[in-house]
C-alpha cells in the first residue's frame, strides 16, 4: 500500500509565527486530505486537495501531484491552532492511508 | 446539531462484556466508516459501508462486529475484547466511498480492563 510520511513530527512555535507542514507519498494518489485533530480528539477536515492550491483564511494547502507531496501552510498562528495535523492519501476513501501526524504547539 | 455524533464518548468495559458504539450522521452522506486510533499509530480503517452495504473489512478481528441498519446510523458491536483494543474509535462519513471529504465524529474513547 501507499506510504505516507509527515514532517516535522513535532513543532513548537510562538503565537503569530508561520509554519509549513509537509506530507510525502510513496506513490500517486487521487485523494488527498488534511485534518486537524483538536485536544478533544475530533478530526476536522481542513482541505480536500488531490492537486493544486486552496486557501481558507489563515490556512492554505498546495499539492504537487507529479512530485507526490503536499504542503499545509499556517500563517499568524493562534493557540487554537495547537493539535495534531494529519494528511491522508490514496485512491478513494476506502483506500485512504493516514500519516503519523505533526504535533503543533503554539505558545502564547 | 453536529453533523456526525458518536455515543458514548467514553466507555470502560471488562474483557467479558458486550457493548456497542453508536454513530449517527445528519449530513445525508452515503458512506460511513469506522476508524481505530491507537497511541503512536496512524489511523486504521476498520470498516466501510456504502449505501448500507459493507464494502471493506480490513482484516478486523471478529470480536468487532459492525452494523449499518440505515443510512443515518452505524454501530460497532464489541464483545470479548482485549486490553490492546483500548483506543479512540472514530466514525466518519463522506458523500460516497469513492471520493469526497471525510467528516469525523468526536470519537468514543474505549478502555478495556
Amino acid at each position: 500500500g501507499i506510504q505516507v510520511e509527515q514532517s516535522p513530527p513535532d513543532l513548537i512555535l510562538q503565537e503569530g509565527a508561520n509554519s509549513t507542514l509537509r506530507c510525502n507519498f510513496s506513490d500517486s494518489v487521487n485523494n488527498l486530505q488534511w485534518f486537524h485533530q483538536n485536544p478533544w480528539g475530533q478530526l476536522i477536515n481542513l482541505f480536500y486537495i488531490p492537486s493544486g492550491t486552496k486557501q481558507n483564511g489563515r490556512l492554505s494547502a498546495t499539492t504537487v501531484a507529479t512530485e507526490r507531496y503536499s504542503l499545509l501552510y499556517i500563517s499568524s498562528s493562534q493557540t487554537t491552532d495547537s493539535g495534531v495535523y494529519f494528511c491522508a492519501g490514496g485512491f478513494g476513501n476506502e483506500k485512504l492511508t493516514f500519516g503519523t501526524g505533526t504535533r503543533l504547539t503554539i505558545i502564547p | 446539531e453536529t453533523g456526525v455524533t458518536q455515543t458514548p464518548r467514553h466507555l470502560v468495559m471488562g474483557m467479558t462484556n458486550k457493548k456497542s458504539l453508536k454513530c449517527e450522521q445528519h449530513l445525508g452522506h452515503n458512506a460511513m466508516y469506522w476508524y481505530k486510533q491507537s497511541a503512536k499509530k496512524p489511523l486504521e480503517l476498520m470498516f466501510v459501508y456504502s449505501l448500507e452495504e459493507r464494502v471493506e473489512n480490513n482484516s478486523v478481528p471478529s470480536r468487532f462486529s459492525p452494523e449499518c441498519p440505515n443510512s443515518s446510523h452505524l454501530f460497532l458491536h464489541l464483545h470479548t475484547l482485549q486490553p490492546e483494543d483500548s483506543a479512540l474509535y472514530l466514525c466518519a462519513t463522506s458523500t460516497s466511498s469513492g471520493t469526497g471529504e471525510l467528516f469525523f465524529g468526536e470519537g468514543s474513547r474505549l478502555t478495556v480492563l
